[in-house]
């Protein structure tokens, strides 16, 4: 089944401790991006990827960082997440340029405390 | 001013009614268009691109006005099962970004 998976859905932390979200997707998809979601705002990019070694800024990187050594991975990490990171997270994925149909991970639910 | 705004709603329209949400972007290098459908906190899905010439799919039919700079989407024979919170999403050339807007709820009731 073509999907994308993102791990962990829900994660509780505190303040400092770094984590890693992962999204992997087995489409064989180029452009890879990451967002988050609050009330009001919409989705908002943080990081894309073109292809392998390829990452760029979105709107709202800070605070994140990203890598994409392999095609189909595209880890977000938060090296000292801090309270207004707390939000919900999608990764997505499309064929070749970014106007392509995006398919959406499940999301991960992020509290920072 | 938002890229991308939308008229948050929410929409509340008995089952059978036309309803029509329209969404405006202001960059006018603004390339590609869509309409994305998210129920309640899920992960979004593509509901239908937006061409030029305007496009329907079933009961759904959109509208690119690149003039006035909007987009509109509406829904005709409104179902229970169409409740759900509607992204307007416009691509820009240059950076090769996705420029999402913060979504129109609709709620039918029966």
């Amino acid at each position: 089944e073509a999907q994308v998976t993102q791990n962990p859905r829900y994660l509780i932390t505190v303040t400092g401790k770094k984590l890693t979200v992962t999204c992997s997707q087995n489409m064989n998809h180029e452009y890879m991006s990451w967002y988050r979601q609050d009330p009001g705002l919409g989705l908002r990019q943080i990081y894309y990827s073109m292809n392998v070694e390829v990452t760029d800024k979105g709107d709202v990187p800070e605070g994140y960082k990203v890598s994409r050594k392999e095609k189909r991975n595209f880890p977000l990490i938060l090296e000292s997440p801090s309270p207004n990171q707390t939000s919900l997270y999608f990764c997505a994925s499309s064929s070749g340029i970014p106007y392509n149909e995006q398919f959406f991970g499940p999301g991960t639910r992020l509290t920072v405390l | 001013r938002k890229e991308v705004e939308q008229d948050p709603g929410p929409f509340n329209v008995p089952e059978g009614a036309t309803v029509a949400f329209n969404c405006t972007y202001s960059n006018s290098a603004s390339q590609s268009f869509f309409w994305y459908r998210q129920d309640c906190r899920k992960e979004p899905k593509l509901l239908m691109s937006v061409y030029s010439s305007g496009n329907e799919d079933g009961r759904f039919t959109a509208q690119l006005n690149r003039a006035s700079q909007y987009i509109s989407l509406l829904i005709r024979d409104s179902k229970l099962s169409d409740s759900a919170t509607y992204l307007c999403v416009v691509t820009i050339i240059y950076g090769n970004k996705l420029v999402f807007g913060a979504g129109t709820i609709l709620r039918v009731k029966s």
